[in-house]
This record gives structure tokens, C-alpha cells and sequence, in this order.
């Protein structure tokens, strides 16, 4: 079975520019989950998709947004992007949702923002 | 205070040491536990996942609750020079609405 695939792996962008990340799920889960990962604050969760409607927010700007489609894949989109968004931006994907069963994580889009 | 703490380490040991990752957590609601291991410029991988107080082995790891003091240890016997990694504790509810809270991660030196 297929794991987690995030493309791309790696992004640079300047600032006031906006991104858009992608993810796609294991075959046959439903929720998708995206997370912020930096050394000084390690993971922060983003949000939480399930069937194609958010299920769960972060304490994240309105900046970060997503979306999933009916076949489960996901994207996020950060707008007027700042220095301080560079990271590593995971998607973890599980059948029923993060909070019910084991997540599996994807490589990660390494953002670097200039 | 924080939910979940865990120290950042890094942590270096001689191959073939006990190593002793912890974490501690102050939500006593917290149901299920789970240690992921995370190569350098790779995701997490789901390493140990347990639901229950007391001793959970796997190969090399074992994991370990400790509900009463809100405590939980992942040990690794007989450390290797590819264990070197960083560690994240994770814990969470059985609820749909909630999110599982992570650690942010002990970063392990094996030395060969």
C-alpha cells in the first residue's frame, strides 16, 4: 500500500508571495491532518480534514487555509507569506480521524520563505 | 503549563546503551499514547501505540505508562548507530473532536 505523498518536497518563495501545498492520503482514509513543523516550536497542528469538510482548527492566521476533495487528497494554501512561515509542513493522514486512530505521516514540503 | 513536555535533548549514548526517552503531561483525560521516530528531513513514524498503563514491548522498544503520575518512557535496548533520531512523544482522547498533542521531540545521538 501507498503511504502518504506531499508534493513538492521542497518550495522557496519571498515574502508577500502565496503557496500552495498538496497532499495525498493513504488509499481509503478519510481525514487528513496538517501540521507546521520548526525547531523552536516543533509540531503544530493546522487543521483536520474529514470527508471533504474541516473538522478541526489550529490556532493558526486566516493566512493558512485548506481543503480536501472527495477522493481524500488535500491542500493548503498560506497567502502573504512571511519569513516566520518557513518550515516543514506535514500531512498526516488516518481512516477515521487523529483523534480515533493512528495517523501516518507524509515527507513533508520543506518551505523556506526569503 | 504546558500539556505535554519533553525534553529536547540531544541525548548521546554509546551503541549498545539502554536509552530512556520520556515524556510528562498534565491531562489526565488523555487516553492513548504513541512514540514516533523522525529521520532527519523525513515525516514521523509511528513507532509505539498504546492505550493502556503499564509495559508494552516491541523488538528493541518497549513502552511504558505511567498514568497515576502522568509519565510515559520509551526505552531502546541494545542502541545502534541508526536509532539516531528525534523521538516525539504523542498522546490524546478518543474523541473525534480533539487533536492529538505532540511533544516537540528528543533528539537522539547513538555513538558508534
Amino acid at each position: 500500500k501507498a503511504g502518504v505523498t506531499q508534493t513538492p518536497r521542497y518550495l522557496i518563495k519571498t515574502r508577500g508571495q502565496q503557496v500552495t501545498l498538496s497532499c495525498s492520503p493513504i488509499s481509503g482514509h478519510r481525514s487528513v491532518s496538517w501540521y507546521q513543523q520548526t525547531p523552536g516550536q516543533g509540531l503544530q497542528f493546522l487543521f483536520e480534514y474529514f470527508s471533504e469538510t474541516q473538522r478541526n482548527k489550529g490556532n493558526f492566521p486566516g493566512r493558512f487555509s485548506g481543503r480536501q476533495f472527495s477522493n481524500s487528497r488535500s491542500e493548503m494554501n498560506v497567502s502573504t507569506l512571511e519569513l516566520g512561515d518557513s518550515a516543514l509542513y506535514l500531512c498526516a493522514s488516518s481512516l477515521e480521524g487523529q483523534g480515533l486512530d493512528t495517523q501516518y505521516f507524509g515527507p513533508g514540503t520543506r518551505l523556506t520563505v526569503l | 503549563q504546558k500539556e505535554v513536555e519533553q525534553d529536547p535533548g540531544p541525548l548521546s549514548v554509546p551503541e549498545g546503551a539502554i536509552v530512556s526517552l520520556n515524556c510528562t503531561y498534565s491531562n489526565s483525560a488523555f487516553q492513548y499514547f504513541m512514540w514516533y521516530r523522525q529521520y532527519s528531513r523525513k515525516g514521523p513514524e509511528l513507532l509505539m501505540y498504546t492505550y493502556s498503563s503499564g509495559n508494552k514491548e516491541d523488538g528493541r522498544f518497549t513502552a511504558q505508562v505511567d498514568k497515576s503520575s502522568k509519565y510515559i518512557s520509551l526505552f531502546i535496548r541494545d542502541s545502534q548507530p541508526s536509532d539516531s533520531a528525534t523521538y516525539l512523544c504523542a498522546m490524546g482522547r478518543m474523541n473525534r473532536d480533539d487533536k492529538i498533542i505532540f511533544g516537540k521531540g528528543t533528539r537522539l545521538h547513538i555513538l558508534p
